[in-house]
């Protein structure tokens, strides 16, 4: 079957740590996404990848980065400068990045206290 | 600054119901507007609306996009318990990527 797979589904990490958000599409999508999720707002772009070994700033890249070596895998760190860290994170792929439908994986809920 | 509002933030309604959702969006650019179906996690593709006027259908949700007034509603007639979920509006503004431009969602809930 073909999709979006982010690990781990929940995750708890204490103030001060990075830690590395997983997300994984077997779509041969071109283009990924990493959004967050608060209570209350829309979907925010973090970052996004056009291609392999590419990628640009979203909204609200501060205290966040990825990589894009591979074009299955487009993983996040979330660093310890990020000041409100906690969290429902969103990866998504598209076909391009000119393509319209982006498809979404199930989502990590991240918890640093 | 580009936003996309949605109203209301949250809806309660018995089953069988006929619901509309809004959303009104101010974009610099526009290309398309899509409409999210988030239910547990992961957000579920429902419609990408382009022209105005033109009402895009599936089964009992509808939807169709004002270009002039810059908004766009969801409706979903005969609601069941299934339908209670948060919809998403997201706007396209045309940044070069798909940059998607989401509103804060609603969520809607049927009750029995």
């Amino acid at each position: 079957d073909g999709g979006i797979t982010q690990s781990p589904k929940y995750l708890f990490r204490k103030e001060g740590q990075n830690v590395t958000l997983s997300c994984e599409q077997n779509l041969n999508h071109d283009a990924m996404y990493w959004y967050r999720q608060d209570p209350g707002q829309g979907l925010r772009l973090i970052y996004y990848s056009q291609i392999v070994n590419d990628f640009q700033k979203g909204d609200i890249a501060e205290g966040y980065s990825v990589s894009r070596e591979k074009k299955e895998s487009f993983p996040l760190t979330v660093t310890s400068a990020q000041k409100n860290p906690t969290a429902f994170y969103l990866c998504a792929s598209s076909r391009d990045f000119s393509s319209y439908e982006q498809y979404f994986g199930p989502g990590t809920r991240l918890t640093v206290t | 600054e580009d936003k996309v509002v949605q109203s209301p933030l949250s809806l309660v309604v018995h089953e069988g119901d006929t619901v509309t959702l809004n959303c009104s969006y101010e974009v610099t650019n526009f290309r398309s507007l899509l409409w999210y179906k988030q239910e547990k996690k992961a957000p579920t593709f429902l419609f990408m609306l382009t022209s105005s006027g033109i009402e895009k259908k599936s089964g009992r949700l509808s939807s169709i996009l004002d270009k002039k007034e810059l908004f766009s509603i969801l409706n979903i007639t005969a609601t069941q318990t299934g339908d209670s979920a948060i919809y998403l509006c997201a706007v396209d503004p045309i940044q070069g990527a798909q940059k998607l431009v989401f509103g804060q969602g609603t969520r809607l809930t049927i009750n029995p």
